[in-house]
C-alpha cells in the first residue's frame, strides 16, 4: 500500500466549477500535512498547508481528518490557470528530529473553458 | 533572482556513463535535498544535507553520491548510469530540516536525465 494515495484523475471541469480531492495516508504518526502544486513540467510549489481545523486560502480550502487519516482540498470556482497536479504531502519522521515529505502521485486537474 | 538552479537542465547519456547533476540555492538555507521523480510522477526523497551533513539517505542504489562541498551546494554524481535512472531529478532546500518541525521546501526547476 502506497504511504499516500490519491485518485489520479484526469478532473476534467468547466471553469466556474467547484472540485475536491481526496488522499489518505497510512502512517498515523505523520506530522504535517501539505497540498503542493506542479504545473507541467515543473517543479512542485507549496499551495498551502493543511490544519486539522481546516484552512481556507481564498478560493481554496484544506481539511484534515486524523482519526481517519484523510486530507481533502476543495477549488472553488476554478479558473484556467489552477490546471495542474495537485501533490498530497505528509511529513513523517526519519529519525532524530528530522523529518521527511512523503507526496502522493498527485491528482490532475483540467479546468475547460 | 533564482532561488534554487539546477544544471543541466536536460541530461541525455548513454548506459553505462558517469554524469553529475549540479545545485546551488541562493536562500541562505541550511538543508538541500535530492529527490527522484520517475515516469508515473512518483516524487520521492533520495538524500538530504544539512550544513554539509548527511541527514536523510534513502534506500537507493550505491551508484548515486551526493556531495555537498558547502551548506549553498549540493551535487549528485550518478555512476555506471541504467535505464532505469531515466527520470527527472529535483533539488530542493529549506531553511532547517533538523528542527522536528516542518519547514517549507523549494524546488529546483528538475534535471531531466534520459539514459539510452
Amino acid at each position: 500500500r502506497k504511504e499516500v494515495e490519491q485518485d489520479p484523475g484526469p478532473f476534467n471541469v468547466p471553469e466556474g466549477a467547484t472540485v475536491a480531492f481526496n488522499c489518505t495516508y497510512s502512517n498515523s504518526a505523520s506530522q504535517s500535512f501539505f497540498w503542493y502544486r506542479q504545473d507541467c513540467r515543473k517543479e512542485p510549489k507549496l499551495l498551502m498547508s493543511v490544519y486539522s481545523s481546516g484552512n481556507e486560502d481564498g478560493r481554496f480550502t484544506a481539511q484534515l481528518n486524523r482519526a481517519s487519516q484523510y486530507i481533502s482540498l476543495l477549488i472553488r470556482d476554478s479558473k484556467l490557470s489552477d490546471s495542474a497536479t495537485y501533490l498530497c504531502v505528509v511529513s513523517v519522521n526519519y529519525g532524530g528530529a528530522t523529518n521527511k515529505l512523503i507526496f502522493g502521485t498527485g491528482t490532475l486537474l483540467a479546468v475547460q473553458p | 533572482d533564482t532561488a534554487v538552479s539546477q544544471t543541466p537542465k536536460y541530461l541525455v547519456t548513454q548506459m553505462g556513463n558517469d554524469k553529475s547533476i549540479k545545485c546551488e540555492q541562493n536562500l541562505g538555507h541550511d538543508t538541500m535535498y535530492w529527490y527522484k521523480q520517475d515516469s508515473k510522477k512518483f516524487l520521492k526523497i533520495m538524500f538530504s544535507y544539512n550544513n554539509k551533513e548527511l541527514i536523510i539517505n534513502e534506500t537507493v542504489p550505491n551508484r548515486f553520491s551526493p556531495k555537498s562541498p558547502d551548506k549553498a551546494h549540493l551535487n549528485l554524481h550518478i555512476n555506471s548510469l541504467e535505464l532505469g535512472d531515466s527520470a527527472v531529478y529535483f533539488c530542493a532546500s529549506s531553511q532547517d530540516g533538523t528542527l522536528g518541525r516542518y519547514n517549507e521546501q523549494f524546488f529546483g526547476p528538475g534535471t531531466r536525465l534520459t539514459v539510452l
